[in-house]
């Protein structure tokens, strides 16, 4: 696609219930990584995913926290057991790392799932 | 591990104006990729300028420019000619290729233009 994808847009769901948010990155796009961005807050860091290589995952908050990228395409963000402080909005980026090329950083960004827990 | 500060939680202007917004940064590393992205009330994030740390020549984009001071670990943006589109939050981002493959943000700067 023309742009990294994100759904749904808006998520409204009740505490303990589990929430899977989709990421479809530019294609081509080997690097993904997922942001979740509190209200008035800068970006944290979630997980990364680089081609083949195991996910960094040093930023998931709890092991309610998970993520996959299947086919090094999509990704699905899945939070179980949702508490009221998980209420955010979650971006997906994606970059493109050409093999043997420095990873300059630049990242493309998707328009966020915000995600509200009552 | 890198940490980024954006000490202006909000700045307005006058449109036409110039904006300065502040962004300072701690880091070991020496090669390293500093950027500015806007968030406009859309949610997303745009890039708006990036510099290299081993470019002495500031970067410019077009009405953007920054002011790069490696010594002093300051990466600050300047808006020239400030227009209402330019009404958005603006993060300060650091990356090290050398280290953990990822964008660390400031807090960032809501930045109002008014007319």
């Amino acid at each position: 696609g023309a742009g990294v994808s994100q759904s749904p847009s808006n998520k409204v769901t009740e505490k303990g219930k589990d929430v899977e948010l989709r990421c479809d990155p530019i294609s081509g796009h080997t690097a993904l990584y997922w942001y979740r961005q509190s209200l008035g807050q800068g970006l944290e860091f979630l997980i990364y995913f680089q081609g083949n290589s195991a996910p960094d995952k040093s930023g998931l908050p709890s092991d309610r926290f998970s993520a996959e990228r299947t086919g090094g395409s999509v990704s699905t963000l899945t939070i179980q057991r949702t508490q009221q402080e998980d209420s955010a909005v979650y971006l997906c980026a994606s970059s493109l790392l050409l093999a043997g090329a420095a990873n300059t950083g630049e990242l493309f960004f998707g328009e966020g799932s915000r995600l509200t827990v009552l | 591990a890198q940490t980024v500060t954006q000490s202006q939680p909000e700045m307005s202007v006058q449109e036409a104006e110039t904006v300065t917004l502040s962004c300072t940064y701690d880091t070991s590393e020496n090669n390293y990729y500093l950027f500015w992205y806007k968030q406009p009330p859309s949610r997303q994030m745009i890039l708006v300028i990036r510099q290299e740390a081993y470019k002495q020549q500031n970067a410019t984009e077009n009405r953007f420019s920054v002011n790069f001071q490696k010594a002093a670990k300051s990466f600050s943006l300047k808006i020239s000619d400030s227009q209402l589109g330019d009404t958005a939050m603006y993060f300060c981002a650091f990356f090290s290729s050398g280290s953990a493959r990822q964008l660390t943000f400031g807090s960032g700067t809501q930045l109002t233009v008014l007319p």
